[in-house]
């Protein structure tokens, strides 16, 4: 049974660097040919994609993030890991990590598994 | 701001019909057939419910079917249960390795 869970700080302070950890178990990275990601939803609004990554460590953002995201591969613990950098206000959301449901088609495919998701407020 | 325009709401009584709209652009919906949807429960991540605008994942009962017509797609709900009240998401591919979604809509099962 494959299972994400999302792990790090629930509180960033504005202009400082929001850092989360998503540990999979179930299947494992080095040889799974699937794409992960990085999704965040705003309380009551729409999830928006932040980005995805290979367990060669290829990755794909969003455009509008793509200048203060950073996505990075851990193979030997099993997990992938998101840095957003000088947050604010508004990248106050619940992060999710998820799966991508078909193997290799990078960006292409849906989300079939999901972690639980981590409320990260920005703060001072 | 959304990159894909659902109607915030919708409602049904048990039994009944509910159509969901996902209006998109020639860039996503227009072009691409990697349509879904998602149904999240609050407190809840959201599940895949449609992938490529019309087919279930497994267990997923036939009460949930997707269409497409041009740059908008749609879920609809037959045979309304209470279960089914959530809020539903459409998503979609947007070339260039991009993934867009809509802003939700609130079922109502009245």
């Amino acid at each position: 049974q494959l299972q994400l869970q999302e792990s790090g700080p629930g509180l960033v302070k504005p202009s400082e660097t929001l850092s989360l950890t998503c540990t999979v178990s179930g299947d494992s990275l080095i040889s799974s040919r699937y794409y992960w990601a990085w999704v965040r939803q705003p309380p009551g609004k729409g999830p928006e994609w932040i980005g995805s990554i290979y367990s060669s460590g290829n990755t794909y953002y969003n455009p509008s993030l793509q200048s203060r995201v950073t996505m990075v591969v851990d193979t030997s613990k099993n997990q992938f890991s998101l840095r957003v950098f000088s947050v604010t206000a508004a990248d106050r959301a619940v992060y999710f990590c998820a799966r991508h449901s078909r193997p290799m088609g990078a960006v292409t495919y849906p989300f079939d598994y999901w972690g639980q998701g981590t409320l990260v407020t920005v703060s001072s | 701001q959304s990159a894909l325009t659902q109607p915030p709401s919708a409602s049904g009584s048990p039994g009944q019909s509910v159509t969901i709209s996902c209006a998109g652009s020639i860039d996503d919906i227009g072009i691409h057939d990697f349509v879904s949807w998602y149904q999240q429960f609050p407190g809840k991540a959201p599940k895949l419910i449609i992938y490529d605008v019309s087919k279930r994942p497994l267990g997923v009962p036939d009460r949930f079917s997707g269409s497409k017509s041009g740059k908008t797609a749609s879920l609809t709900v037959s045979g309304l249960q209470t279960d089914d009240e959530a809020d539903y998401y459409c998503s979609s591919y947007a070339g260039n390795n991009r993934l867009v979604f809509g802003g939700g809509t609130k079922l109502t099962v009245l």
